[in-house]
């Protein structure tokens, strides 16, 4: 069945490093891929998207772009902040579904420290 | 526009006892969606409505029911709580599927001693 494998964490770096959280899918078809964000105590909100091969989804200084060939949808930042400091996850839509439920990584935690 | 929200945002449940948590919507989406987080587990779909009227079991639905009686809302229901059940429970909701994001709410926190 469809899956996300991300980077395990805590990832921890400081103020104004690059970061990288590496994501790896496996689906059939062609499905949207997705980077949320939870900050603490909060609900995820989206972070960015991209809905087919080689689209660059972007915000907030974070890119990611969906490479078919690796299966991939890796996370980047070139400068991170304290305020970046949160839970990341990778995620899917489920085309095999009617709602197309999202199918999430396990998330991985980011801690800036300055 | 208060987007998703979710109440209660904290309950504390005894083993069997039952309980019904809300989510609503005032964005007119028509999908909507039940998951829980667990440590080191993601978000798991629990269940999910393409509409008014319609409910669908996600990846673990076993000892929750919904029900979607208007398109606004969407409720889970623990008949008999269960420490396993013991969880943070997120909904959200999106317009349409496949490239449409899902909107979340804030979450509950459910404890079953």
């Amino acid at each position: 069945g469809n899956s996300v494998t991300q980077m395990e964490g805590p990832v921890t770096l400081s103020e104004e490093a690059f970061l990288t959280i590496n994501c790896t899918y496996t689906a059939t078809g062609y499905p949207s891929l997705f980077w949320y964000v939870q900050y603490p105590g909060e609900g995820l909100q989206l972070l960015l998207k991209a809905t087919k091969a080689d689209d660059k989804g972007s915000n907030k200084g974070f890119e990611a772009t969906y490479r078919k060939e690796t299966t991939s949808f890796h996370l980047e930042k070139g400068s991170v902040q304290v305020s970046d400091s949160a839970v990341y996850f990778c995620a899917l839509s489920d085309l095999n579904q009617a709602g197309t439920a999202l199918i999430f990584g396990k998330g991985t935690t980011l801690s800036v420290s300055s | 526009n208060a987007g998703v929200t979710q109440t209660p945002k904290f309950r504390v449940l005894k083993t069997g006892q039952s309980m019904t948590l809300l989510c609503a919507q005032d964005m007119n989406h028509e999908y909507m969606y039940w998951y829980r987080q667990d440590p080191g587990m993601g978000l798991r779909l629990i269940h999910y409505s393409v509409g008014e009227g319609t409910t669908a079991k996600g990846e673990v639905p076993d000892g929750y029911n919904v029900s979607r009686l208007k398109k606004q809302n969407f409720l889970l229901g623990l008949e008999s709580a269960a420490p396993s059940q013991t969880s943070v429970y997120f909904c959200a909701s999106s317009y349409d599927s496949i490239s449409y994001e899902q909107y979340f709410g804030p979450g509950t926190r459910l404890t079953v001693t």
